[in-house]
């Protein structure tokens, strides 16, 4: 089965800090994604990456940054987390592209105070 | 543009039937279904593509109407393990973003 591993489950940071938020797939997936997931608002593309080192900007990537050093991890960085940025972030893989069936990790949920 | 979902919400006994329907104001290459139980992770339903077949998972059925730029989820005889949140993801051609709609939640109570 493929997994996708989100390092926590939930997080409580500050106003101002900066957050690492990490996930993990054990399938050798080319495909990473990180989606954010709030209330009627569904799941909106923050940022995907296709291959190592490369990195795409999705729907609203304002206020975050990415890394990809190696296949299995890919990272959502909030360079000074704001109160705006509390939600439930949703990390994701899939071996094709689009069009291809892509596996969730759990989620973390993240409060900035 | 994000898909618009419809019903938001749902509130089914078991055994009934209901539908959820996921509108796009552009033309769509495919559509893709997902279901989010509480507390866990998405989870991939099916794909219906540009011209293709009626999908199906178990009981759920989903269609794809090219010409109305939507697709609809079918829960037939539905079962308590159908509770959850629906999203439908459109993928305007092939090779485009995947965009998801805001999720209709269906409860099934015995």
């Amino acid at each position: 089965d493929v997994k996708v591993t989100q390092s926590s489950r939930y997080l409580v940071k500050r106003t101002g800090e900066k957050v690492f938020l990490e996930c993990v797939q054990d399938m050798d997936h080319e495909n990473m994604f990180w989606y954010r997931q709030d209330p009627g608002l569904g799941l909106r593309l923050i940022y995907f990456s296709y291959d190592v080192k490369m990195k795409e900007k999705g729907d609203i990537p304002e206020g975050y940054s990415v890394s990809r050093e190696k296949k299995e991890r890919f990272s959502l960085i909030l360079e000074s987390a704001s109160t705006n940025q509390t939600s439930m972030y949703l990390c994701a893989s899939s071996l094709g592209g689009w069009g291809t069936e892509a596996f969730f990790g759990q989620g973390t949920r993240l409060t900035v105070v | 543009q994000q898909p618009v979902q419809s019903p938001q919400a749902v509130i089914l006994r078991e055994g009934e039937d209901a539908v959820i329907n996921c509108s796009s104001s552009k033309a769509l290459y495919s559509v893709h279904w997902y279901r989010q139980k509480h507390g866990e992770a998405p989870v991939f339903l099916m794909i219906l593509l540009k011209g293709g077949e009626q999908m199906r998972h178990e009981k759920i059925s989903a269609s794809f109407n090219e010409k109305k730029q939507q697709s609809s989820l079918y829960l037939t005889a539905s079962q308590l393990s159908y509770s959850g949140t629906y999203f439908c993801g459109t993928e305007g051609a092939a090779g485009n973003k995947l965009t998801f709609g805001g999720g209709t939640r269906v409860l099934v109570k015995p």
